[in-house]
């Protein structure tokens, strides 16, 4: 058990919907991420925060947003779907002390029909 | 760009025999090199890590990775196959000394025979 928990675990959805992803990282790291994990393209970046600040950003769409309560849970707002927004998002956490390395969370597998 | 190169989506081995998993990186500065699992239906989990100390890491599991700057490598390997080594390895890198921000391979399924 990484201490990183999301919900939730599946969700099936039509195309031009909305929703969104929850994330709370392991007790104490301030840092969260967001990885999109799909077939054709593998594991890809989405975005960092880091106690509440965007910290870095990749390959997230304009469709999709993010962001970091004070409680430091994170959210992954994904709207106007499209049928390749299926995929495994992952979110994971670090502390600064952590020395490199994520702890990942089990994952939401989002299908969008 | 930083890119890291898993050679061989899928390898295959027998129970007990040696397990070899690739992974190159392209960078001019070392990063910091990881190697991760995924079980079905399960998130990644860490299996190792070099950040710049010892070239030979252990990890859990009985695996180990060997940085080899002159061949930007650092290749995964495990002497002795168990079943329940059957899963999806990804290779990872970070250039940026630390900050997290991942680089991923695109993984290899690792299949062990009876």
């Amino acid at each position: 058990d990484s201490g990183v928990t999301q919900t939730p675990k599946h969700l099936i959805t039509a195309t031009g919907q909305r929703v969104t992803l929850r994330c709370s990282p392991r007790s104490g790291d301030l840092s969260v991420y967001w990885y999109q994990q799909s077939l054709d393209q593998g594991l890809q970046f989405l975005i960092q925060y880091y106690n509440g600040e965007e910290r870095a950003k990749g390959n997230i769409l304009e469709r999709f947003s993010a962001q970091q309560f004070p409680d430091l849970h994170s959210e992954l707002n994904l709207s106007s779907l499209e049928l390749g927004d299926s995929a495994l998002y992952f979110c994971a956490s670090s502390s600064r002390d952590s020395g490199g390395g994520l702890s990942f969370g089990p994952g939401t597998r989002l299908l969008v029909l | 760009a930083q890119s890291v190169t898993q050679l061989g989506s899928h390898v295959s081995v027998s129970e007990g025999a040696l397990v070899l998993l690739r992974c190159n990186y392209s960078s001019s500065v070392p990063p910091y090199l990881f190697w991760y699992v995924q079980y079905p239906n399960q998130g990644l989990q860490l299996l190792l890590k070099y950040t710049s100390a010892a070239t030979l890491v252990k990890g859990i599991n009985g695996f180990e990775a060997e940085f080899k700057k002159s061949e930007t490598s650092f290749h995964l390997t495990k002497p002795s196959a168990h079943m329940s080594d059957a899963a999806e390895y990804f290779c990872a890198a970070d250039t940026q000394g630390g900050s997290e921000k991942l680089v991923f391979g695109k993984g290899t399924k690792l299949t062990v025979n009876p």
